[in-house]
């Protein structure tokens, strides 16, 4: 099914743990996103990626890691999860900016 | 910095009322103007794209206007219907920076 998809939905960890979200796109877009949605602080963005191999922080990007060897997936990983990264993680994705943002239904992330 | 501002918070209508949303954003330096629309649990999907050339756009209920000289776009939606129940977003791209600025949304809720 052509889309964005992310997994797992769900996850619950305890801090100091590794985990890694997934998200894969079939559009071949150049353009990754993810964001974290907080009550209080809407959607921030995590990291982007311009292209397979480029990535770039966006406004909270501490605690976090990605990587894109390949262009259609964009997986974040948090190193050592902590309290404070429970959060709602949506990954999206856009061929340029002069089009629409696609975004995948987000994982719920609960870190205790 | 670009901030983005959408009053109300939240909004409750009754069924066929006709209602504007308002996004106002501080530097009217963009190239263009995305409404969202995000159901609870889910992701966000794209209503319309306003390029920074352009005055409004139309999509079945709905129309987006904007102006940039004064930072506003408003979110027109006719004939309201209980499925139009859900949160909007407004997201401006202001190029040079590869990433959206997303205000904080209006909760819509209508009533039938």
């Amino acid at each position: 099914d052509a889309g964005i998809t992310q997994s797992p939905r769900y996850k619950i960890t305890e801090t100091g743990r590794q985990v890694t979200l997934m998200c894969h796109q079939t559009w071949s877009h150049s353009y990754m996103f993810w964001y974290r949605q907080d009550l209080g602080h809407g959607l921030r963005l995590i990291y982007y990626s311009a292209a397979a191999d480029i990535t770039d922080k966006g406004e909270v990007p501490d605690g976090y890691v990605v990587s894109r060897s390949k262009t259609e997936n964009f997986p974040l990983t948090l190193e050592s999860a902590t309290r404070s990264q429970t959060s709602v993680y949506f990954c999206a994705s856009t061929g340029g900016f002069n089009q629409p943002q696609h975004f995948g239904d987000g994982t719920r992330l609960s870190i205790l | 910095k670009q901030e983005v501002t959408q009053i109300p918070a939240a909004l409750s209508v009754p069924e066929g009322e006709n209602l504007v949303l308002n996004c106002s954003f501080t530097d009217s330096a963009i190239y263009n103007l995305q409404w969202f629309r995000q159901d609870p649990g889910k992701g966000l999907t794209s209503l319309l794209l306003i390029q920074s050339s352009q005055r409004e756009q139309t999509s079945g209920r709905l129309n987006a206007s904007l102006d940039k000289s004064s930072g506003r776009s408003t979110l027109y939606i006719a004939a309201s219907q209980p499925g139009d129940s859900a949160t909007y977003l407004c997201a401006v791209y202001q190029g040079g920076s590869e990433k959206l600025v997303f205000g904080k949304g209006t909760k819509l809720t209508v009533n039938p």
